[in-house]
Order: structure tokens, then sequence, then C-alpha cells
């Protein structure tokens, strides 16, 4: 079936724009993951969804960062105020409430560039 | 927080050989150890996985080791190819208290030399 996929796949923006993130996490999978990649380095957890439970915002960077998850599908990351810190690639994760519900399974990114 | 730390940072290896990547984990109550693999512009990909109800897993030419006691893990690739060219991460987790997030290595970037 269709993997985790994100839109869109590239955007450049200037300093001080806000910008939306889209991910679709695999169809049924109720769990829903954040993460942002700085050129070079490791995985740095930002934002969870699990179902109705309200969000784990503990790994956003700052206030500018949020999150929404409609209708326990689709989820936007919003950054207002862009800085230039904030160009990064940032991943979506999702997975199932079944027996391997531990396993993310990660979509292609969205490469974001601040200028 | 949890805290992995991923040695070594750059990994480069004769075709045929064996590489080993190591991490280390600060929490012990982390439960699930995955590793990904990720190759240049796409999204990283789970290649194995290890409970910490478990010693030692193997697929193939992939296997990973766990010792809990002093909280490190680590993973073999035997017979190396080409192929297995890419970044690896390794990544820990606290499981279903935690959320299943997971907390990454640095990263190390293998190079398999024809």
């Amino acid at each position: 079936g269709a993997g985790v996929s994100q839109s869109p796949s590239n955007k450049v923006t200037e300093k001080g724009k806000d910008v939306e993130l889209r991910c679709d996490p695999i169809s049924g999978h109720t769990a829903l993951y954040w993460y942002r990649q700085s050129l070079g380095q490791g995985l740095e957890f930002l934002i969870y969804f699990q179902g109705n439970s309200a969000p784990d915002k503990s790994g956003l960077p700052s206030d500018r960062f949020s999150a929404e998850r409609t209708g326990g599908s689709v989820s936007t990351l919003t950054i207002q105020r862009t800085q230039q810190e904030d160009s990064a690639v940032y991943l979506c994760a999702s997975s199932s409430g079944g027996a391997r519900r531990w396993t993310q399974y990660f979509g292609p990114g969205t490469r974001l560039l601040v200028l | 927080g949890e805290n992995v730390e991923q040695h070594p940072s750059t990994l480069s290896v004769q075709e045929g050989d064996s590489a080993v990547i190591k991490c280390t984990y600060s929490d012990s109550a982390s439960n699930y150890f995955p590793w990904y693999k990720q190759e240049l512009g796409k999204r990283p990909q789970l290649i194995i996985d290890i409970r910490s109800n478990v010693g030692e897993k193997k697929d193939q030419r992939i296997a990973v080791t766990l010792n809990k006691t002093a909280k490190h893990f680590s993973l073999h690739i035997t017979e190396t190819q080409p192929e297995d060219s890419a970044v690896y991460f390794c990544a820990a987790s606290k499981g279903r208290a935690a959320g299943n997030k997971l907390t990454f290595g640095g990263g190390t970037r293998v190079l398999v030399k024809p």
C-alpha cells in the first residue's frame, strides 16, 4: 500500500514568512510523529500525535512551531516567522496500533530552506 | 531525557569486510532499539530492530546485539556490498509510556569500497 507522503518536497522561503508542511500517514496508522534533520545531523523529535489524545509537544524548539492533526489522519506542521536556523529536512513518520506499533515508517521529508 | 551516542561518525570498509557501528544510551528505561538506513536524499528505512528482552537478532547479513547492563547496542553488517553505502542511524525508545518517540544517534556514514 501507499507509504507516508509529505508535501511539498522542497520549500524555499524568506526569513520572517510562515510555512506549512503537510504529512499524510499510512492509512489506519494511529500514531504520527514529526522529526527535524539538520544538515549532516541525526533526527530530532518535534511532536507526537496518538489517536485523540493530547499531542506530546515536548520537542518543539520554540513557540513559533505548532502542529495539528485533523480527523486523526493528515497533519500540518506550521512554522511562523521563519528563521535561517529553521532550515532543515522535516520528516514525518507514522506507526500502527497493532502488534508492530513501535515501528515507525518515515515519509520522504520536506526540505526547507530559509533565506 | 534520553541521550544516544553513536560511533564512529564515518566508516570506510572494503567490499566483503564487516562493518560494526556502536551506540550507547543513557536511560535504562529504554526498551526498543531500531536501526535505520538512509541513502542520500531518501527517507530513513528501518533495517532491523531489537526489544530489550532479547540480546541478539539477525536478519541475513545484518545483526544487532544489545547489552542492557552496559546500555549499549551494536549493528553488525557482514560481507559488505557497495549498496550498503549509506548513513546508518541508531535510536532508542522507552516504548508506549513515552509515546514510542525515538531518540536518534548522530549517524554513521558508511562507505563500502569495491
